[in-house]
């Protein structure tokens, strides 16, 4: 099945650092997902994105696709932006979205 | 507010008990998911229904029975659990079971189950 890194696996900031999460996938790019994972297990859908760039307020996510690789960009971090943020990615499977083992991020105040 | 409604929230249970999750959405979606977390994980799928029809089992184990009853509801019923099977149960949602593309998943809250 197809293989998804994410990097760095833990990142501490203090609040209103920018920071990027990044994700690369040994199969195609499909259903790509970004989701944040907040403290109380809620799995929170940030970005659908196999392809371009999207912006929501403070974060914005970048898919190349040709390159098989994903990019989230976080910036004036705030502490609850806290938490676990995965990109799963389909592949060329229908259904089965397969996660990473995502980025633990820690605001601090 | 999610549109993925889960319920219970929270639920403990012995190993001889049986006990059903339920999963409920009303977005006209085709698939549904159920995905097993253990904590400090990622979620790993167990089963996919498309159409109503078990369409993916990924090898679970067969104390963990899936339904289906339309298109809106998914259960998941527990019977002789093990407490390695404590973990929070994710269901899912998405559009259209017949494209790779174009039908991003809808996830529920959860339901944090704990066996003892």
């Amino acid at each position: 099945g197809i293989q998804v890194e994410q990097s760095p696996p833990d990142l501490i900031l203090q609040e209103g650092a920018n920071s990027t999460l990044r994700c690369n996938f040994s199969d195609s790019v499909n259903n790509l997902q970004w989701f944040h994972q907040n403290p109380w297990g809620q799995l929170i859908n940030l970005f659908y994105i196999p392809s371009g760039t999207k912006q929501n307020g403070r974060l914005s996510a970048t898919t190349v696709a040709t390159e098989r690789y994903s990019l989230l960009y976080i910036s004036s971090s705030q502490t609850t932006d806290s938490g676990v943020y995965f990109c799963p990615n389909s592949g060329g499977s229908n259904y089965k979205l397969t996660f990473g083992k995502g980025t633990l991020l820690t605001v601090n105040p | 507010d999610t549109e993925v409604t889960q319920t219970p929230k929270h639920l403990v249970m012995g190993m001889t008990n049986k006990k059903s999750l339920k999963c409920e959405q009303h977005m006209g979606h085709r698939a549904m998911y159920w995905y097993k977390q253990k904590a400090k994980k990622p979620p790993e799928l167990m089963f996919v229904y498309s159409y109503e029809k078990l369409s993916i089992n990924e090898s679970v184990p067969s104390r963990f029975s899936p339904e289906c009853p339309n298109s809106s509801l998914l259960n998941l019923h527990l019977h002789a659990l093990q407490p390695e099977d404590s973990a929070l149960y994710l269901c899912a949602s998405s559009q259209n079971p017949d494209r790779a593309d174009n039908s991003p998943l809808h996830f529920g809250n959860g339901t944090r189950l704990t066996v003892t």
